[in-house]
């Protein structure tokens, strides 16, 4: 079957622009997570679901970071007002537990923000 | 709180030679540890995990509690290992990952 999907895979923006980044998990995955991957670093966590319910935001750098995931299935995270610390890759990844294991990730959007 | 070091940005080494992947961590409860492994172009995925005490790709991994570390080990490497390499650290709703390293096998 299908990975996890996002899109899209490149994204520009200017500084100061707004962005959105989607994250199709795999189906019937509970669990969906979001990292941010700056350049030559790991993937940090930014936040967690479970369902539609998010459980840990404990991650977001600051409140311009805005995830959902309102039906259980699908993710957006938004980035308002963006800065051009914010350019890394952003990955999405899905577990079919209520625990975070085995996580399965998407080949992540790569953000530049100008 | 929890925190994964791996000391090496880049271990280069000849096909056929013993690899050694270096990972510690820092962690207060009782760890779960991971190896995930980027090829070029692809995505992350995962290599191993501790409890499953399995060998993949003839990688092996052993948790040490007393030295906090979960080093990966292959005896003799091959070209197509040539990869990012990701130690990665379970706490509650989270995965903690080192900075990685990149593992290049010359021929």
């Amino acid at each position: 079957g299908a990975g996890v999907s996002q899109s899209p895979r490149y994204k520009v923006a200017k500084r100061g622009q707004d962005v959105a980044l989607r994250c199709d998990p795999i189906s019937g995955h509970v669990s969906l997570f979001w990292y941010q991957q700056a350049l030559g670093q790991g993937p940090e966590f930014l936040t967690y679901f479970q369902n539609e319910a998010q459980l840990d935001k404990s991650g977001l750098p600051s409140d311009r970071f805005f995830a959902e995931r309102p039906e259980g299935s699908v993710s957006t995270l938004k980035i308002q007002r963006t800065q051009q610390e914010d350019s890394a890759v952003y990955l999405c990844a899905s577990s079919p537990q209520r625990s975070n294991q085995p996580q399965h990730f998407g080949d992540g959007t790569r953000l530049s923000i100008l | 709180a929890q925190r994964v070091t791996q000391p090496e940005k880049l271990l280069s080494v000849f096909k056929g030679a013993p690899v050694e992947l270096k990972c510690n961590y820092s962690y207060s409860g009782s760890p779960e540890l991971f190896w995930y492994v980027q090829y070029s172009r692809q995505r992350l995925q995962l290599l191993l995990r501790h409890i499953s005490r399995e060998s993949i790709k003839g990688f092996t991994a052993d948790l040490n509690k007393g030295e906090t570390s979960f080093h990966l080990k292959k005896p003799f490497a091959q070209e197509e290992d040539s990869a990012m390499y990701y130690c990665a650290l379970s706490g509650y709703s989270t995965l903690t990952f080192g900075k990685g390293t990149m593992l290049l096998v010359s021929p």
